[in-house]
Parts: structure tokens; sequence; C-alpha cells
């Protein structure tokens, strides 16, 4: 079956402007996570939905980012007046929810902020 | 805090040789651990789970709570093994904490 994929691959944007980066899960997956990756890094956890509600999002850096899952599948990570600093590859996972399910990866969204 | 720490950013063997790439955790709790692959040009996987308790690709990790560390071997290497692994950590919650990885280089 078909993977978790995420739209664009890439995205090259100016500081200051607005983005949007979005998620579909693997199908009937209930739990749905967001990483970031920067250069040289491991991922590192923004947020993480289960149905349509954030069930904890104590990664995320400051106001500037926000994501929505409103119908409970795919989902949209906003980031607002984009600095330098957020130039990451954004991943997203999925998983069938509850602290034993793996989680599935996305291929990721390279942004870049000029 | 939880933490992950992988010492070596990068390990280069030859074929056939024993490889270890290290991590070791920092978790006051019961942690579940967890090593991911990511080959090149593809996604991040799942590799093995500590409660698994399952050699994967001839791939082994024990947890070892008294040094928190979760080691993964593999007693002969193979070039298809080339790539960059992740320990995880879950603590308490469904969020995964990521070592900053190890790049592996198998050699001809």
């Amino acid at each position: 079956g078909a993977g978790v994929s995420q739209t664009p691959s890439n995205k090259v944007t100016e500081k200051g402007k607005y983005v949007e980066l979005r998620c579909d899960p693997i199908s009937g997956h209930t739990a749905l996570y967001w990483y970031r990756q920067s250069l040289g890094q491991g991922p590192e956890f923004l947020i993480y939905f289960q149905g349509t509600g954030a069930a904890d999002d104590s990664g995320l850096p400051n106001d500037r980012f926000f994501a929505v899952r409103p119908e409970g599948s795919v989902s949209t990570l906003k980031i607002q007046r984009t600095e330098r600093g957020d130039s990451a590859v954004y991943l997203c996972a999925s998983s069938q929810g509850g602290y034993a399910y793996e989680q599935y990866f996305g291929p990721g969204t390279r942004l870049t902020v000029t | 805090a939880q933490r992950v720490t992988q010492p070596e950013k990068l390990l280069s063997v030859f074929k056939g040789a024993p490889v270890e790439l290290k991590c070791n955790y920092s978790y006051s709790g019961s942690p579940e651990l967890f090593w991911y692959v990511q080959y090149s040009r593809q996604r991040l996987q799942l590799l093995l789970r500590h409660i698994s308790r399952e050699s994967i690709k001839g791939f082994t990790a024990d947890l070892n709570k008294g040094e928190t560390s979760f080691h993964l071997k593999k007693p002969f290497a193979q070039e298809e093994d080339s790539a960059m692994y992740y320990c995880a950590l879950k603590g308490g919650s469904e969020k995964l904490v990521f070592g900053k990885g190890t790049k592996l280089t198998v050699n001809p």
C-alpha cells in the first residue's frame, strides 16, 4: 500500500514569507507526527496528533509554527514569517496510534529559506 | 530530560568485519529504544526495537539499563549495510527522541 507522502518535496522561500507543508498519512492511521531535521542532526519532534487534536505540541519552537489536521487525516504544517534558521527537512510520520505502534516516515520536505 | 547520544558521527569498516554502532541514553524511567536506518535516497525506516528482541538483517541490539546503552551490532558487515543509523528513545510519551546519527560505510 501507499506510504506516507509529503508535498512539496522541496520548497525554497524568502525570509519573512509564509509556507505550508502537507502530509498525507497512511490510510487508517490515527496518529500523525511532525519532526524537523536540521543538517547534521537527528530528527527533532515538533508535534503529535491523535485524530484531529494536537495531543502534544511541546516541540514547536515558537508561535510562528502551527499545524492542523482538521479531518483526522491530512495534516498541514504552517510556518509564518520564515527565518533562515527554519531551513531543514521536515518529516512527517504516522502510526496506528498508541505507544506500541511503529511510526512510518514520509520522504520529507526540504525547506530552504533564503 | 531525555537524551540520546551517538558518539560516532562516521564509522568505516571493511566487508565481513564486525560492526558496532554505539548508543547511550539518558532517561529516568523505563525507556523504549529503537534503531532507525536511512539508506541513500530512501526514507527513514525502523530497523529494530528492543522489546521485539529480533535480529533484523543480521543486526542485534541489547538494552543495557546499567550502562544506559543500546548498541547495534552485526558480526559480518555487508556493503548494503552502508547507511545512516539513528538511535531513538521513547520515554513515556509518543514522541521519539533521536540521536545525531552515525554514518556507516562498509568498504569492499
